[in-house]
């Protein structure tokens, strides 16, 4: 069975910083790309990174350019987001995704981990 | 700011068919797949439709995609009490090397 675990939120202050992990499951993690995706309280879903199986395509939301940083460790079959200067409007819960192949879509998704950003 | 504009709220009564509508552009929508996903209350999002129109394997025939130019619509018939959930549409975007999600339908069955 194919489970996507997130881990690592909570409370932090503006400026601070969190890293957040999930932890995969139950597939050949090496094989897929990843995504993460955010949804802000009463909100709708945001896109913000992608990296490919092996690391060497990534591409992110312009909303967290300079700040967060994604990365994977295939051999832990672990995927990370390192989210610096963090701000309120961060505040959001965040979900990893898998990529699946042939443009099939974020075909699993984990439960999601909350971030809130607040003094 | 969503790329993605979608309608904020669609109803039906059970049995009916309702539209859901996903306005792009030719970056988005006009030249890459449409995916379609529901989340229902407290839930994270579940895959619905992938390449514009096709169902991943458990998903009912009731729900179907399409899309036309820089639109893209899910249609959901016979609409059941279960089928109350967000709706959010999505596609790559070759101008922002990023992929963007709808702003997102909320559909009710009164």
């Amino acid at each position: 069975e194919v489970q996507l675990v997130e881990s690592g939120g909570g409370l932090v202050q503006p400026g601070g910083s969190l890293r957040l992990s999930c932890a995969a499951s139950g597939f050949n993690f090496s094989d897929y790309s990843m995504n993460w995706v955010r949804q802000a309280p009463g909100k709708g879903l945001e896109w913000i990174y992608y990296i490919s199986s092996s690391s060497g395509s990534i591409y992110y939301a312009d909303s967290v350019k300079g700040r967060f940083t994604i990365s994977r460790d295939n051999a832990r079959n672990s995927l990370f987001l390192q989210m610096d200067s963090l701000r309120a409007e961060d505040t959001a819960v965040y979900y990893c995704a898998r990529d699946a192949y042939n443009f099939v879509g974020f075909d699993y998704w984990g439960q999601g981990t909350l971030v809130t950003v607040s003094s | 700011q969503s790329v993605l504009t979608q309608t904020p709220s669609a109803s039906g009564t059970p049995g009916q068919r309702v539209t859901i509508s996903c306005s792009g552009s030719s970056s988005n929508i006009g030249s890459n797949y449409v995916y379609w996903y529901q989340q229902l209350p407290g839930t994270a999002p579940k895959l619905l439709i992938y390449r514009n129109n096709q169902r991943p394997s458990g998903v009912p025939d009731r729900f179907s995609g399409s899309r036309s130019g820089t639109s893209a619509s899910l249609a959901i018939s016979g609409l059941r009490s279960e089928d109350e959930a967000d709706y959010y549409c999505a596609a790559w975007d070759d101008s922002l090397s990023g992929y963007v999600f709808g702003t997102g339908t909320k559909v009710t069955v009164v």
